[in-house]
């Protein structure tokens, strides 16, 4: 039971390239979500979706798009990337957006632009 | 919306010290609480959460975590630490998963 991948584990880009970091879960979850790490800021959401094709935005969503066309799968889109998205980037998934289930994280994605 | 505070960002222990690590959180009503873990270059791990019922929660690896609604608070225990409790840990609150900035627990031997 792989859990929840993500890929790439690291990736350099330079500003203004654009690139899809991918997220898939085996579990059946109906909510997958998004989130960067910074130091001293915990995580933040950054999209989330309760089903497939149905998404919405979390506390940080500008410069960042997603789609959900399967349950497995839920990639997120950097448009043009800027230093500022230099971040650590982890999916999770659940059962429910409701929280009692808690979630499953994936290893993360390591982000750096220069 | 709701928030939650980890009032230290870092806590340094020796091995077999006991550790409370401290989380208030925001909500004027019934929460969910949960607190993650995060070991170096790896995603988080559920070790426990709280959705009602008894105020004291036992989770893995020996943690405990206790919810206080007058103080707004869900502290994390451990009687006694060991060195591969070194990792970061988050306090989460309710269905938007809203996350502390993290807990750097350091145990020494």
């Amino acid at each position: 039971n792989a859990g929840v991948t993500q890929t790439p584990k690291f990736q350099v880009l330079k500003t203004g390239q654009s690139m899809t970091l991918q997220c898939a879960q085996d579990m059946n979850h109906e909510y997958m979500s998004w989130y960067r790490q910074d130091p001293g800021m915990g995580l933040r959401l950054i999209h989330y979706s309760v089903g497939a094709g149905i998404t919405d935005q979390g506390e940080v969503p500008n410069g960042y798009n997603v789609s959900r066309s399967t349950t497995e799968d839920f990639p997120l889109r950097l448009l043009s990337a800027a230093p500022s998205q230099t971040s650590v980037y982890f999916c999770a998934s659940s059962y429910s957006g409701t929280g009692e289930y808690g979630y499953t994280f994936g290893s993360g994605t390591r982000l750096t632009v220069v | 919306a709701q928030s939650v505070t980890q009032l230290d960002s870092q806590v340094p222990v020796f091995e077999e010290a006991p550790v409370e690590l401290r989380c208030n959180y925001s909500s004027s009503v019934s929460v969910y609480l949960f607190w993650y873990v995060q070991y170096p270059n790896q995603g988080l791990q559920l070790l426990l959460k709280y959705l009602s019922g008894s105020t004291l929660v036992k989770g893995i690896n020996g943690f405990e975590a206790e919810f206080n609604k007058s103080q707004t608070s869900f502290h994390l225990r451990k009687p006694s630490v060991h060195i591969s409790d070194t990792a970061e840990y988050f306090c989460a609150v309710d269905n938007d998963m809203r996350f502390g900035a993290g807990t750097r627990l350091t145990v020494k031997p």
